[in-house]
């Protein structure tokens, strides 16, 4: 069973603009990860945020965890052709439980 | 330092056959997990080992096996395919420290037909 879900289930936005996806879990965390998922190929590792932190950037990327709501978001600022994915947030240590992710289609 | 490896990419296999998947760890790693992927289901957790020991396990019939050799090489094994085991099948690995981030291989297709 997956550990929370996804919102919004898809996305599409024009290239350039910014993408925002949000990801509820239910039990309480030590971390939570974000993977992108391209055309059905392996995970790739974004960010990883603890469960201590409550904002963190990487290059494009900024994630923010509310551990009080069980939530994190991703946003992805000036998105492009290439950020075209599907996003997972996964909570756990090596036994890692993932929400329904996101699938972000961005236009050129 | 190469990635994840896993082979092979594809498969197609018959109901009833049996089906071993590897996976080659990073270097250094000694924690390796398996997750299979459907449409349905999504990301489903198999099991994880660590240092050549099982050390979680999801929820999955015992048609589902695996194994961990010394150098933190890992196979999976499907016995008695059915159609539901199509999926894509992924393998990752990680120091197996606390906190630490997952690597994940390309995967492999399973078909089952």
């Amino acid at each position: 069973s997956q550990q929370g879900e996804e919102d919004p289930q898809a996305l599409s936005i024009q290239e350039g603009e910014n993408a925002t996806m949000n990801c509820s879990y239910k039990t309480s965390i030590n971390n939570l990860q974000w993977y992108r998922q391209n055309s059905g190929r392996g995970l790739v590792h974004l960010i990883l945020i603890r469960s201590n932190e409550r904002e963190k950037h990487s290059g494009r990327l900024r994630v923010t965890l509310d551990t009080s709501k069980k939530s994190s978001s991703l946003l992805i600022t000036a998105s492009r052709a290439a950020d075209t994915a599907s996003y997972f947030c996964a909570t756990g240590r090596n036994k890692l439980t993932f929400g329904g992710g996101t699938r972000v289609l961005v236009k050129p | 330092k190469a990635g994840v490896t896993q082979t092979p990419r594809y498969l197609i296999k018959t109901r009833g056959q049996q089906v071993t998947l590897s996976c080659s760890p990073i270097s250094g790693h000694r924690s390796v997990s398996w997750y299979q992927q459907t449409p349905g289901q999504g990301l489903q957790f198999l099991f994880e080992y660590f240092s050549e020991t099982q050390r979680n396990k999801g929820n999955f019939p015992g048609r589902f096996s695996g194994r961990q050799f010394s150098n933190s090489r890992s196979e999976m094994n499907v016995s008695t395919l059915e159609l539901g085991d199509s999926a894509l099948y992924l393998c990752a690995s990680s120091s197996g420290l606390e906190q630490e981030t997952q690597y994940f291989g390309p995967g492999t297709r399973l078909l089952v037909l």
